[in-house]
């Protein structure tokens, strides 16, 4: 599996953006990009996924380098409540057995202050 | 929709005893997963089933580990003469093959909280 790098931890004010960021220098042409993130006491949740081209929902937006090898998760207005431990995962669907799992790292811990 | 169940939520088991886990996938989601997560990291996978059958298992699910999806719904997760490092979170995943095949979105559930002492 490619592998990704992302910083320990990261601090945000409430209301402000914050900008997370991931490396992933070996990514494949077939790699898709994943986010997930965990609340504290709870299981991971689905953020967002993209391939090439920057994405947007309700949770989030997605940018992906133009050579693929960094992306950033973009948090418009951070909230209390998006405190948690956020992923960034590569998975490739063509695999059709290793590509079903995901792989994830130690992720960064976002804290949000008041 | 309920979304994805474990039970029990915490386990307290003293080493040597045998434990099983339940996971209850969102309804109609074919596909069913089985993580492990220490304190301080991140999920880690055990195995999956595609309805009833067990496509892929980690090397860190030992001969200790079995994991069963008898009639494509729900799964249990059994642990046989349990160790002290088997204390873990032991989180169940849910998704489905249809929709977007990019995708596979994985719903998970609140995890069980093994403690073996």
């Amino acid at each position: 599996d490619a592998k990704t790098t992302q910083p320990n931890s990261m601090e945000s004010n409430e209301e402000e953006p914050v900008h997370l960021p991931c490396n992933h220098s070996t990514i494949s042409g077939t790699d898709y990009i994943h986010w997930y993130r965990q609340l504290p006491s709870q299981g991971p949740e689905y953020v967002i996924h993209g391939l090439t081209s920057n994405v947007n929902n309700r949770m989030a937006s997605l940018a992906i380098a133009e050579d693929r090898k960094s992306s950033t998760l973009i948090l418009h207005r951070a909230t209390l409540r998006d405190a948690a431990v956020y992923y960034c995962i590569l998975r490739d669907p063509a695999q059709e057995t290793s590509g079903s799992r995901l792989t994830f790292g130690e992720g960064t811990q976002l804290t949000v202050n008041p | 929709d309920t979304g994805v169940s474990q039970d029990p939520r915490h386990k307290i088991t003293k080493r040597g005893q045998n434990v099983t886990f339940r996971c209850d996938p969102i309804s109609e989601h074919n596909r069913l997963y089985w993580y492990r997560q220490t304190l301080g990291q991140g999920p880690e996978f055990l195995t999956y089933f595609q309805n009833e059958a067990q496509l892929e298992k980690s090397r860190l699910l030992s001969d200790r580990f079995s994991a069963e999806r008898p009639k494509g719904s729900f799964s249990t997760l059994e642990i046989q003469r349990t160790e002290q490092g088997d204390s873990a979170m032991y989180l169940c995943a849910s998704s489905s093959i249809k929709g977007q095949a990019n995708s596979y979105e994985q719903y998970f559930g609140p995890g069980t909280r093994l403690t073996v002492t």
